[in-house]
């Protein structure tokens, strides 16, 4: 099935620093949504965009909803070790027949050193 | 308050067997989706319900995969003679509302098929 192209696969960085990943897609989406997943958990929502070129940001993450509708962006600042874990972007066109279905990317899996 | 939760959570099959999987979403979730996460990759649609009302199977791979949700609460996902292939873990989420921005995942169920 389709999925988004999300990079970088994964991360090794020191407690402390920003941490920067993306998501791209040959279609255009109304919605992004990121994620993060703990080993053996479902993925828990972080963020929610809903417009093009909207800011979005909770705590120490910010997301952006690229304005060609087929990217989005999250940074995570002043990383600490709870922030390990796989991040998930996900697209979403609501409304008509697509009833809330997301697609999902492979992930960014993200180590914090301490 | 009560997440979504999924039975069980670990479930060995041997090739051939039938498997029932088990969703109960959060209370008065209207939507409810099933995804399918292979190792190493994010997860998958397979289908979705709005109350009791399958409103797409699309991503359903096979006839072998059928799922209900008789009185639009709980929801079952059967596989019918399992094949190896079919060796991922089966998430659960619900969505308070038709539109479905935010989905709430359960812990999901990691089918293995020997």
């Amino acid at each position: 099935g389709q999925q988004l192209n999300q990079s970088p696969q994964s991360m090794f960085i020191q407690e402390g620093e920003d941490v920067s990943m993306n998501c791209t897609s040959s279609s255009i989406f109304n919605t992004w949504l990121w994620y993060k997943q703990d080993p053996g958990e479902g993925p828990v929502l972080l963020i929610a965009l809903y417009k093009a070129g909207e800011l979005t940001s909770n705590g120490r993450l910010t997301a952006q909803f690229g304005t060609t509708r087929k990217d989005s962006f999250l940074n995570i600042s002043a990383s600490i070790p709870s922030d390990v874990g796989i991040y998930f972007c996900a697209g979403l066109n609501a409304g008509g027949t697509s009833y809330g279905k997301l697609t999902f990317g492979q992930g960014t899996i993200l180590t914090v050193h301490p | 308050g009560a997440g979504v939760s999924q039975s069980p959570r670990y479930k060995v099959a041997k090739r051939g067997q039938d498997v029932a999987l088990r969703c109960d979403p959060i209370s008065g979730h209207v939507s409810l989706f099933w995804y399918q996460q292979a190792l190493g990759q994010g997860p998958e649609f397979l289908t979705y319900f709005q109350n009791e009302a399958q409103l797409d199977k699309s991503g359903l791979p096979s006839d072998r995969f059928f799922a209900e949700r008789p009185e639009g609460s709980v929801s079952t996902l059967k596989i019918q003679r399992t094949q190896q292939e079919d060796s991922a873990v089966y998430l659960c989420a619900s969505s308070l509302r038709v539109s479905a921005y935010e989905q709430y995942f359960g812990p999901g169920t990691r089918l293995t098929v020997t």
